[in-house]
């Protein structure tokens, strides 16, 4: 059974560097075609893609947030991290790690989603 | 970039069809899959690839796509269908994911 599930602080200052991480189990990263992205969502809106990275390390950003994000992972740790500077109250919201099954290019399997506040 | 349009709300009373579309320009040659989400909870994949259900979806939620339009329909509409659903695309061209805006469906 795949499961995913993020972790992280859930309160960040203005202007800091916020470090999300997704652990995924019950896969491999490397499976051939597989990737995770960052998905969020602010109270009461829709959601917002972020950032991807699949099994061969291919990466894509949204237009709008790659200047702030770089997404990596670590395969031996089944690890996908986020990062995202420059916070804002504005980024106050839950963010998901998803799973793109492979060869696909649906959502499958989701986290449960951690809610990230921005506040001084 | 490519942009995906659903209308806000939608509200069916029980035991009627609900139907929720999802405008893009020509959304008919790429595959849509469909999310529900209910309050506090994290997305579910109920429709992917236009019109085919994972295991567990009931056979009451259904989709098409063809031209510019693509459309969840759910059958029967019950209680426990009223959720926010989320329309999503791969857009191939710039390697990037979308999703529509959400459409809350109201069970009457």
């Amino acid at each position: 059974q795949v499961t995913l599930k993020e972790s992280g602080p859930v309160l960040v200052k203005p202007t800091e560097t916020h470090t999300l991480t997704c652990t995924v189990s019950g896969v491999s990263l490397s499976n051939d075609k597989m990737g995770v992205s960052w998905i969020r969502q602010p109270p009461g809106k829709a959601l917002e893609w972020l950032a991807h990275i699949f099994s061969n390390d291919t990466k894509s950003y949204s237009e709008s947030l790659k200047s702030r994000l770089t997404i990596s992972k670590n395969t031996s740790k089944s690890q996908v991290v986020l990062t995202m500077t420059d916070m804002d109250p504005v980024d106050t919201a839950t963010y998901y790690c998803a799973r793109i099954g492979t060869g696909t290019s649906r959502f499958d399997y989701w986290g449960q989603g951690t809610l990230v506040t921005v506040s001084s | 970039s490519y942009v995906l349009t659903q209308p806000p709300s939608v509200s069916e009373a029980p035991g009627q069809t609900a139907r929720i579309p999802c405008g893009g320009h020509n959304i008919g040659s790429k595959s849509v899959h469909w999310y529900q989400q209910k309050p506090g909870q994290a997305p579910v994949l109920v429709v992917y690839d236009d019109s085919d259900r994972p295991s567990g979806i009931p056979e009451r939620f259904s989709g098409s796509n063809s031209g510019n339009t693509a459309t969840l329909t759910i059958s029967r509409v019950e209680a426990g269908d009223e959720a926010d659903y989320y329309c999503q695309v791969w857009d191939s061209s710039s390697d990037h994911v979308v999703f529509g805006g959400g459409t809350k469906l109201t069970v009457l």
